[in-house]
């Protein structure tokens, strides 16, 4: 059990244009999603917590307005790069904790984007 | 700030050696710790996490973990190593204070030759 998915995979986009990446958790009900973005050989710094039904809580330094994140249901959380530049090209990685436990996350396969 | 600091950046090891990798925090307070593996291609799995109690946390795979409150470590260990081994590692701690947020070392490379 615990199991996250996240879509699509692999995205490559032109600059100047928006994409949305999934997170769905399949087995269990997610009240808090995180997340995290991962650059090349360096450790996962966590950009947004994501509640089910209200506004996303941003890691001091990222743009709300460019890493758009909704939780519209207890099972999937949407991350959308609005206006995405090459300097966005990453590994983005969701993570879910299962409703009425904070003490795990269960982590996606992760979005690589790449932004030409 | 809370900080986590992972030593060893790459790791060479040969099948049935022992394995030792070191983790440290930053924090004055009470922590939640973890170690997560990454194998090439995959997603992060939790290998092992602790919470309060026996500071020798054992995990899946023979992987355990000792936590030092004097020294704010939480270093991985497994005493033979195996080829299936070779993945990224991670440490991660989560205060007390701040529900939910996990934060990570650098990670290391293990590289287990056959």
């Amino acid at each position: 059990g615990a199991v996250v998915s996240q879509h699509p995979s692999r995205v490559i986009c032109k600059s100047g244009t928006s994409v949305k990446i999934e997170c769905r958790s399949l087995d269990f009900q997610a009240t808090t999603m995180f997340w995290y973005r991962q650059f090349p050989k360096k450790s996962l710094m966590l950009m947004a917590t994501s509640n089910e039904g209200s506004k996303a809580t941003y890691e001091q330094g990222v743009e709300k307005d460019k890493f758009l994140i909704n939780h519209a249901s207890l099972t999937l959380s949407t991350l959308t790069v609005t206006s995405a530049h090459p300097e966005d090209s990453s590994f983005y990685i969701c993570s879910a904790e299962r409703e009425g436990r904070s003490d795990t996350q269960y982590f996606g396969p992760g979005t690589r984007l790449t932004v030409l | 700030a809370q900080s986590v600091s992972q030593h060893n950046h790459h790791v060479i090891l040969s099948e049935a050696a022992s394995l030792e990798l070191g983790c440290n925090y930053s924090y004055g307070g009470t922590v939640n710790l973890f170690w997560y593996v990454q194998y090439p291609g995959q997603h992060l799995q939790l290998l092992l996490k602790y919470f309060s109690g026996d500071p020798l946390v054992k995990g899946i795979k023979g992987f355990e973990a000792e936590f030092i409150k004097s020294k704010f470590s939480f270093n991985l260990r497994k005493p033979s190593v195996q080829w299936s081994d070779t993945a990224e590692y991670f440490c991660a701690v989560k205060s007390s204070g701040n529900t939910g947020k996990l934060i990570f070392g650098q990670g290391t490379t293990l590289q287990v030759k056959p």
